[in-house]
């Protein structure tokens, strides 16, 4: 099962930043911090990876916290096309590979 | 921007027959995946491949399911003897690398339904 708890839903209004909890409090040294996004019934969409600094690229701000046990998605300036169900993953390192587990998200709405 | 191709877009099925999802992943991509995600439900992971061998599966992914790459391009699903619960999306995904510190790539999924 995934390894993150996030809320269930969140609503933002347009042009305002939208902040995304997610909790991942027995996140190991090596495991890194995935944000993905599902649009309607489309493909998973990466957004933002990040291991213990904060990171930044032209979709969002992923904040980690110095613990690490829990971090923020921001999208600085939520659009209607934001709308979607978002994923915090931690991934896993193993010999085997390094499948990224999917949990339930939480379902963004942003409204005008 | 390069991106992963998944055919069809939507297929019918009858239950009972074998059903195979192409997928073109990224071209210069090392690691494959499938994931399937049932209506309504969350996106399950269910098999990855490197070097032309599975790497990881998960307990979805039985007897009733084998992954190929037949050519330098394709990487496909079977599914030998559908039945009516394999009804759902099926996302590809590809990667560079098989470090937890590279991130993968959806395709838009092949909605199979099958009757």
């Amino acid at each position: 099962d995934a390894k993150t708890t996030q809320p269930t839903s969140m609503d933002c209004a347009e042009g305002r930043a939208a902040n995304l909890p997610c909790n991942h409090s027995t996140i190991s040294g090596n495991e890194y911090v995935y944000w993905y996004r599902q649009i309607h019934s489309q493909g998973p969409q990466y957004i933002i990876h990040g291991l213990k600094n904060n990171e930044t690229n032209e979709m969002a701000s992923l904040i980690i916290t110095e613990d690490r046990k829990s971090s923020t998605l921001i999208l600085p300036h939520a659009t209607l096309r934001d709308t979607a169900v978002y994923y915090c993953i931690v991934r896993p390192l193993n010999q085997a590979g390094t499948a990224l587990i999917f949990g339930k998200g939480t379902t963004l709405s942003v409204s005008s | 921007e390069p991106e992963v191709t998944q055919t069809p877009s939507h297929q019918v099925t009858q239950m009972g027959q074998e059903v195979i999802l192409r997928c073109v992943p990224i071209s210069n991509h090392l690691y494959f995946y499938w994931y399937r995600q049932i209506l309504g439900q969350k996106v399950e992971f269910l098999v990855s491949f490197y070097n032309n061998e599975i790497s990881e599966k998960s307990e979805i992914f039985d007897d009733q399911f084998s992954v190929e790459r037949p050519d330098g391009s394709n990487f496909t699903l079977k599914i030998r003897s559908t039945k009516l619960e394999d009804s759902a999306m099926y996302f590809c995904a590809s990667s560079a690398a098989r470090t937890a510190n590279t991130e993968a790539f959806f395709g838009q999924g092949t909605r199979l339904t099958v009757v």
